[in-house]
């Protein structure tokens, strides 16, 4: 079935390091790809979105790429600060109402 | 200011028991939902609404129930048909067409006793 994955649970890096968060996918159709973050106890924040046409999208310290080739997608996070702590989730979606979501890593800023 | 509420932030429930997880929005957004999160898992989608008096089953819906007479308010009732009902709740919303962001709430999470 349909799934979205990723391949570390737990991340940790150092203050002021990059930090990579990647997630596979397995639907070749979806339309387009989430990423959020969940600090303990609260609702999901969304961080950037791509599209399935995009390879690269750039936010404020925060890029995405998309490898529709291997089906892959990954999150960087630059000069990662402890306000970035908490658990990443990609998601990927078709037409805008059943976004799946991956189980999340959760990442660790050590100061 | 704009936002997703949804309340009790807490709930205890007894065996056997119906209850109902509050959600309400002030973005004038079209499509709301509800998703499920346990240890561990990603979130995963009960029921969406993409329209006042219409919604969908997601891909848990059994034991669920939810209605949509209002534009700002989608409540989920949570029946005694769900055998494993202990988990945190999230409630979010987007724009009907366009855009894939969705704005979550803070989340319920409910417990039975």
């Amino acid at each position: 079935g349909e799934s979205v994955g990723l391949h570390l649970p737990t991340l940790s890096v150092q203050e002021g390091d990059n930090s990579i968060i990647n997630c596979a996918y397995s639907n070749s159709a979806s339309d387009y790809f989430i990423w959020y973050k969940q600090e303990s106890g609260k609702g999901p924040q969304f961080i950037i979105d791509i599209r399935s046409n995009m390879d690269k999208r750039q936010g404020q310290r925060v890029t995405v790429l998309l490898n529709k080739t291997v089906k892959h997608l990954s999150l960087q996070i630059a000069a990662t600060q402890p306000g970035d702590s908490a658990v990443y989730f990609c998601a990927e979606g078709t037409g805008g109402f059943k976004t799946i979501f991956g189980a999340g890593t959760r990442l660790f800023v050590k100061a | 200011d704009g936002g997703i509420t949804q309340s009790p932030k807490y709930l205890f429930r007894k065996e056997g028991q119906n209850v109902t997880l509050s959600c309400e929005q002030n973005l004038n957004h079209d499509a709301m939902y509800w998703y499920r999160q346990d240890p561990g898992q990603g979130l995963r989608l009960i029921y969406y609404s993409q329209i006042v008096n219409d919604f969908q089953k997601g891909d848990i819906a059994e034991g669920y129930s939810v209605s949509r007479e209002k534009k700002e308010s989608f409540p989920l009732t949570v029946t005694s048909a769900q055998k494993n009902p202990t988990a945190f709740y999230l409630c979010a919303s987007s724009y009907r067409e366009g855009g894939t962001e969705a704005f979550f709430g803070q989340g319920t999470r409910l417990t039975v006793v």
